[in-house]
């Protein structure tokens, strides 16, 4: 199976500007998340979509945004950029949603897409 | 929400030496622990996770312990190699799928040989 793949891997804006990156999840997963990683910060959680629904949000003011597609392919969006949105997002897919304590949902994650705000 | 502290920040050992990374977590709500692996420029791998009916869990070389009691859980790194040089991330759960994770801020592991 392919694994998590994000495009584009590199992405280059300028602050006030906007930008979408997008996440395929592994074929058949329905659950994707999207993760901001920073030196300082590390990784933080930003949302997760199931079936086209956001799940959960982190604290992310409202400029970051997503949806999620019926073929459970996922996009971010990032609006009026700022210096600080220069991260690594990362997407991470998993096969289901709903757990009990017999069983989790392991999150594989995606290669990142580099954003550099100037 | 959700806190997860972690310690330390960085760790150096020599080959053969066992490794140890401790985290608290501040929701008792919480029911899962991963703990993920990032080699330079790569991707977080999940290397081992224990949930909350558990007290501990091995695999091979690595170990983890929880007390949800004292809200801490511990990863345990034995006969260290150099491969095994990294960042690691707990992280705890939001939700009952475990798909939404808070991490800490992770550990530089460095083993020389």
């Amino acid at each position: 199976k392919a694994g998590v793949t994000q495009t584009p891997r590199y992405l280059i804006k300028t602050r006030g500007q906007q930008v979408t990156l997008s996440c395929s999840p592994i074929s058949g997963h329905r659950s994707v998340s999207w993760y901001q990683q920073t030196p300082g910060q590390g990784l933080q959680f930003l949302f997760e979509y199931f079936s086209e629904t956001q799940r959960n949000k982190g604290n992310f003011p409202g400029r970051f945004s997503g949806r999620q597609f019926s073929n459970s392919r996922s996009e971010m969006n990032v609006s009026t950029l700022e210096l600080g949105d220069s991260a690594l997002y990362l997407c991470a897919s998993s096969l289901k949603m709903g757990g009990s304590l017999s069983s989790y949902n392991e999150q594989f994650f995606g290669p990142g897409t580099r954003l550099t705000v100037l | 929400g959700e806190n997860v502290e972690q310690h330390p920040s960085t760790l150096s050992v020599q080959e053969g030496d066992s490794a140890v990374i401790k985290c608290t977590y501040s929701d008792s709500a919480s029911n899962y622990f991963p703990w993920y692996k990032q080699e330079l420029g790569k991707r977080p791998q999940l290397i081992i996770d224990i949930r909350s009916n558990v007290g501990e869990k091995k695999d091979q070389r690595i170990a983890v312990t929880l007390n949800k009691t004292a809200k801490h859980f511990s990863l345990h790194i034995t006969e260290t190699q150099p491969e095994d040089s990294a960042v690691y991330f707990c992280a705890a759960a939001l939700n009952q799928a475990g798909t939404a994770l808070i991490f800490g801020k992770g550990t530089t592991l460095s083993v020389s040989s």
